[in-house]
């Protein structure tokens, strides 16, 4: 079964500078997505970047970018510049890849991501 | 607003009451999925639909619970005979087009059982 691990259940960092969320996870498929989700309190939860693992090439939008290692099966997100609507839990997600079938997100548990000003 | 809609938002119900929520996906999103999050977890996966087809369906959804697309496009989510434990925010998403695109997800239905 596929597992999603985020192993920093809390984060801060003050507002205009970098923080990296950490996020392993396992598989035994060699074809499928990695996903960070950012959910602000008491709102819905929306897509932040999407990495595809036949992608070597690191996903980026704009403020944020991954750093995925296959190998190592590790996809950590990276934000620059912090503002203060970046305060959310962010999620990890997994799903394997192909259609029709295994649409489920696997999830970690989350980090919650407070900006000082 | 063309985003996913929950309704009802929030449900207070007692020990063993039926509990019906519906989820309204983004127009002409084929897929519909619903997840549950409780305290401090990340959402897991309850089932899925594509049109009116319920294709996956999660070994969470005990005989309890029953989920329905009869019409491809909305969907309710029923639980019978309500736990403690079935406390949580239920949240549905929905996608369209080909696998791995986006799942948008709705503002959720938080249930909590006395």
């Amino acid at each position: 079964a596929q597992t999603v691990t985020q192993s920093q259940p809390e984060m801060s960092v003050q507002e205009a500078e970098t923080v990296t969320l950490s996020c392993t996870y396992d598989t035994s498929e060699s074809d499928y997505y990695l996903f960070w989700y950012k959910q602000p309190p008491s709102r819905q939860m929306i897509l932040v970047i999407r990495q595809e693992a036949y992608k070597q090439q690191n996903a980026t939008e704009n403020r944020f970018s991954v750093n995925f290692q296959k190998a190592a099966k590790s996809f950590s997100l990276k934000i620059s510049d912090s503002q203060l609507g970046d305060a959310a839990m962010y999620f990890c997600a997994y799903r394997i890849s192909g259609n029709f079938g295994n649409e489920k997100l696997t999830f970690g548990t989350g980090t919650r991501l407070t900006i000082i000003p | 607003d063309t985003g996913v809609s929950q309704d009802p938002r929030h449900k207070i119900t007692k020990r063993g009451q039926n509990v019906t929520f519906r989820c309204d996906p983004i127009s002409e999103h084929n897929r519909l999925y619903w997840y549950r999050q409780t305290l401090g977890q990340g959402p897991e996966f309850l089932t899925y639909f594509q049109n009116e087809a319920q294709l996956e369906k999660s070994r969470l959804l005990s005989d309890r619970f029953s989920a329905e697309r009869p019409k491809g496009s909305f969907s309710t989510l029923e639980i019978q005979r309500t736990e403690q434990g079935d406390s949580a925010m239920y949240l549905c998403a929905s996608s369209w087009g080909r696998s791995g695109n986006e799942q948008f997800f709705g503002p959720g239905t938080r249930l909590t059982v006395l």
